[in-house]
């Protein structure tokens, strides 16, 4: 089941720009996650936000959490052509050793 | 090196052919996951371990199976049953009781 929706699906802006992806689930949720994913590669943990924070910011990346909404978004600020990848967001509920993946969004980074 | 590694990168099969992925963790983590992923798409949970000797079915485990005999393993077989086999598969692994999963570079399969 994918829980995350991710959108849009593909993006595309020039180096220097700030990217801006969202996500939205189904469920109530534990904690949210996102990964990147570089082309054929396995995935990277980025961030984590717990479903009591509402933002959390680490280096260049920003996330939000809207619990009433049921949404995140990932601002990549001031990107570099090496931020080109897929980014998933993942949830867990509570007591669930496990992740739910959304479908991911494509992010091309042009010089 | 602490790390999840996962072989061979490339696998080649023959329709009707059972074949076995490698996925191998020095973490020490307790938890471990297979997931499948196509092009362009997410990643789809196929099988989990909490503890040796111990596993659970994910989303789409028809047609795979697993075993869990040392905390360090965690094979994965694809067996002639799956009827669309071609896919990346990805092994990761998780402390107990933690929330960030490592990932393997993962295994490319491909029917022919």
């Amino acid at each position: 089941s994918q829980q995350g929706e991710e959108d849009p699906q593909a993006l595309s802006i020039q180096e220097g720009e700030n990217a801006t992806m969202n996500c939205s689930y189904k469920t109530s949720i534990n904690n949210l996650q996102w990964y990147r994913q570089n082309s054929g590669r396995g995935l990277v943990h980025l961030i984590l936000i717990r479903s009591n924070e509402r933002e959390k910011h680490s280096g260049r990346l920003r996330v939000t959490l809207d619990t009433s909404k049921k949404s995140s978004s990932l601002l990549i600020t001031a990107s570099r052509a090496a931020d080109t990848a897929s980014y998933f967001c993942a949830t867990d509920t509570w007591g669930a050793q496990k992740l739910v993946f959304g479908q991911g969004t494509r992010l091309t980074i042009n010089p | 090196d602490g790390g999840i590694t996962q072989s061979p990168k490339y696998l080649f099969r023959k329709e009707g052919q059972n074949v076995t992925l490698s996925c191998e963790q020095n973490l020490n983590h307790d938890a471990m996951y297979w997931y499948r992923q196509d092009p362009g798409q997410g990643l789809r949970l196929i099988y989990y371990s909490q503890i040796v000797n111990d596993f659970q079915k994910g989303d789409i485990a028809e047609g795979y199976s697993v075993s869990r005999e040392k905390k360090e393993s965690f094979p994965l077989t694809v067996t002639s049953a799956q009827k669309n086999p071609t896919a990346f598969y990805l092994c990761a692994s998780m402390t107990g009781g933690g929330n960030e999963q490592f990932f393997g570079p993962g295994t490319r399969l491909t029917v022919l």
